[in-house]
C-alpha cells in the first residue's frame, strides 16, 4: 500500500541553521503529500501540502516539492528557530483514500 | 472556539477495565477519524467514519468499537482495557474524502495509561 519513509532523528541544530528532513513515498497513482507537525503535548497540525507534481508547498518559511521523478517531498527551511521544535511528520493518501498514512516521524531540536 | 475537542486529556486505568474517549468536531466536517499514536511517535489510522458510516476499520481489535451518534461527534469506546492499548489517541476531522483525505484537524489527544 502507499507509504512513506522519512529520515529518522533526532536531528539537532542550532538556530539560524538549514534544516532538510527527508521524505520518499510508494504510492499507486498520484497521491496528495503533506507535512504535518507536533507541537510538544498537542496534536497535529498540517504544515503544507501538494496535491501533484511539481508543486511546491509552502508555509511558515517551510517548504517541499512533489517530486515525481525520485519519489519525494523533503521539508526544507532555510533559517530554523528555536520555536520550530517539534516532530515533523510526512504522510500521503492511502490507497482508500478515506486516510492518511504517515512516517514515523523526525523529531527536531533547535537549539539557541 | 476548539475546533476538534477531545475529553478525558489523560486516563489512567486498570487493566480489563472498560473505558470511552469522547469527540467532537465544530468545523462542520463530514469526516471522523480515530487515531493511535505509540510511546515511539508512529501514528497509525484506526477508524474513520464519514457521515456518521463506518469506511476503515484497519485491523482494529473488536474490543475497540467506535461510535458516531452524528457528523459531529465519534466516540471511542475500550472493552477490556490491556496494557498494549496504552498510547495517545487522537481524533481528527477533514471537510470530505472524496478526492483526498486532504487537510485533517486533530484534538489535543487523549494519553491512556492502562496499568
Amino acid at each position: 500500500g502507499n507509504s512513506v519513509t522519512q529520515m529518522e532523528g533526532p536531528v539537532t541544530l542550532s538556530e539560524e541553521a538549514f534544516l532538510t528532513i527527508n521524505c520518499t513515498y510508494t504510492a499507486t497513482g498520484y497521491p496528495s503529500l503533506f507535512w504535518y507537525v507536533q507541537y510538544p503535548g498537542e496534536g497535529l497540525q498540517l504544515l503544507l501540502k501538494a496535491t501533484k507534481a511539481d508543486d511546491k508547498g509552502s508555509n511558515k518559511g517551510f517548504e517541499a516539492t512533489y517530486r515525481k521523478e525520485t519519489t519525494s517531498f523533503h521539508l526544507e527551511k532555510g533559517s530554523v528557530q528555536v520555536s520550530d521544535s517539534a516532530v515533523y511528520f510526512c504522510a500521503l493518501d492511502s490507497n482508500s483514500g478515506y486516510a492518511l498514512n504517515f512516517g514515523k516521524g523526525t523529531s527536531l531540536l533547535v537549539t539557541p | 472556539d476548539t475546533a476538534v475537542s477531545q475529553t478525558p486529556k489523560y486516563l489512567v486505568t486498570q487493566m480489563g477495565n472498560d473505558k470511552s474517549i469522547k469527540c467532537e468536531q465544530n468545523l462542520g466536517h463530514d469526516t471522523m477519524y480515530w487515531y493511535k499514536q505509540d510511546s515511539k511517535k508512529f501514528l497509525k489510522i484506526m477508524f474513520s467514519y464519514n457521515n456518521k458510516e463506518l469506511i476503515i476499520n484497519e485491523t482494529v481489535p473488536n474490543r475497540f468499537s467506535p461510535k458516531s451518534p452524528d457528523k459531529a461527534h465519534l466516540n471511542l469506546h475500550i472493552n477490556s482495557l490491556e496494557l498494549g492499548d496504552s498510547a495517545v489517541y487522537f481524533c481528527a476531522s477533514s471537510q470530505d474524502w472524496s478526492d483526498s483525505a486532504g487537510e485533517q484537524y486533530f484534538g489535543p489527544g487523549t494519553r491512556l495509561t492502562v496499568t
